[in-house]
């Protein structure tokens, strides 16, 4: 199988507080899982990337917590910020060979409320 | 350095016309997909091409085709197009595993 499922679909967290989305995948094919943010009327922009071989990967307020034997994996955005308000998508892919695409779930809005 | 650009930013066609988008990749990239993003859905596959060739293929009709140019650049052509074809169309650029996507081009058919 190939979908990424994602959830909640939307989110809405005070200023300062801990965003959490959620991604299960069922491919276990996949050793690329990225998060990407997109504004209204702009393209998805890479925000964090982790591979299997790590259980967590953080930059900055941002932090990917990856379970291999759940095959789960979330993204968690400390210290939320109203310009934190965007869709976040979570995407899985095989990163080998010549055509490596991307499969993403299906976005979560969050909403930070000053 | 610029990023992926794409035209045009909007576009509205008329059922069974036939539309072409035009996708420039990051300076180094070598690689083009295209992926169509319904309105609140995540983006779908339409296909990849490297080295001037389609490469992998997602769900999508023969109605959707493409090509890339020796610049890397690529088109993205949709003949035949309904309501359903409504939806930001957007490229992606990559050289080995980062995909980097341009601004999209909002396609409407009425």
């Amino acid at each position: 199988q190939q979908q990424v499922k994602q959830s909640p679909q939307s989110l809405i967290v005070q200023k300062g507080g801990i965003s959490i989305i959620n991604c299960a995948y069922e491919n276990t094919a996949f050793d690329y899982f990225p998060w990407y943010q997109q504004f209204p009327g702009k393209g998805p922009a890479l925000l964090i990337a982790i591979r299997p071989d790590v259980s967590e990967k953080k930059e900055g307020r941002f932090t990917i917590s990856f379970n291999k034997s759940a095959k789960q994996f979330s993204l968690h955005i400390m210290d939320s910020q109203p310009g934190d308000s965007a869709t976040y998508f979570c995407a899985a892919r095989v990163d080998s060979g010549s055509a490596r695409q991307l499969t993403f779930g299906s976005g979560t809005q969050l909403t930070v409320l000053p | 350095d610029a990023g992926v650009t794409q035209s045009p930013t909007h576009l509205i066609k008329t059922r069974g016309q036939q539309v072409t988008l035009r996708c420039s990749p990051k300076s180094g990239h070598d690689t083009v997909s295209w992926y169509q993003q319904a309105l609140g859905q995540g983006p779908q596959f339409i296909f990849q091409y490297y080295e001037e060739e389609e490469r992998q293929r997602g769900n999508f009709p023969d109605r959707f085709s493409g090509h890339q140019f020796p610049n890397y650049s690529s088109e993205l052509n949709v003949n035949a197009l309904l309501l359903g074809d409504s939806a930001l169309y957007l490229c992606a650029s990559m050289k080995y595993s980062e995909a980097f996507f341009g601004q999209g081009t909002r396609l409407t058919v009425v």
